[in-house]
């Protein structure tokens, strides 16, 4: 079957560190690939998204390389901000468009 | 991007009775909307997929006859927990997938607690 497994938090981080939320995943096919962020008390927002090997998603100063040989899509950022503190999902999709989460990890950055 | 609101964004209730949510597309037609459940500090998991117009698929273990979907519209599905029990308290969280984006666009969710 499809999942994701995703580093566990939380993550505490002061203002400009470097942020790294690690995501692997196994799959049955060819799956699409995604970040999902999810602010205080608000729904879920597509941060970025890959859809083949190698290519990169960005947005929002956040990247993640499709990286087929190692299953993985690991999220980065290298000057956090107080503003990124929120839960992080990583996610795949085959075809159907379901999407399967990761279990999520929480980022507080500290001023 | 494209909005999907949530009503209500929390609700209490009492063993046994029925609960209704309503999922909403305000500035899109989603032809295909997905109802997730998700448990404190655990990821989202899909309960259903649900087409509009046609009966909803439901993800293995999940009760159709105890969460009832309907989607009558092309803006609008709802999720009625039936006899709800304890058990039963948790986040719901719906989506709806605008295919002109081809993008799944998250409500904000609704807090269940059945007392």
């Amino acid at each position: 079957g499809n999942s994701v497994t995703q580093m566990e938090g939380p993550v505490t981080l002061s203002e400009e560190a470097f942020l790294t939320i690690n995501c692997t995943y196994t799959a049955t096919g060819y799956p699409s690939l995604f970040w999902y962020v999810q602010y205080p008390g608000e729904g879920l927002q597509l941060l970025l998204k890959a859809t083949k090997a190698d290519d990169k998603g960005s947005n929002k100063g956040f990247e993640a390389t499709y990286r087929k040989e190692t299953t993985s899509f690991h999220l980065e950022k290298g000057s956090v901000q107080v503003s990124d503190s929120a839960v992080y999902f990583c996610a795949l999709s085959i075809n159907d468009y379901k999407l399967s989460f990761g279990a999520g990890t929480t980022v507080t950055v500290r001023a | 991007g494209a909005v999907v609101s949530q009503h209500p964004s929390r609700v209490i209730c009492k063993s046994g009775t029925s609960v209704k949510i309503e999922c909403r597309s305000l500035d899109f037609q989603a032809t295909t909307m997905f109802w997730y459940r998700q448990f404190p500090k655990q990821s989202l998991m899909l309960m259903a997929t649900s087409n509009e117009g046609s009966k909803a698929t439901y993800e293995q273990g999940v009760e159709k006859d105890k969460f009832l979907i309907n989607h009558a519209s092309l803006t609008l599905s709802t999720l009625t927990v039936t006899s709800a029990h304890p058990e039963d308290s948790s986040f719901y969280i719906c989506s709806g997938r605008d295919r002109r984006l081809n993008e799944q666009f998250f409500g904000p969710g609704t807090r269940l607690t059945v007392l």
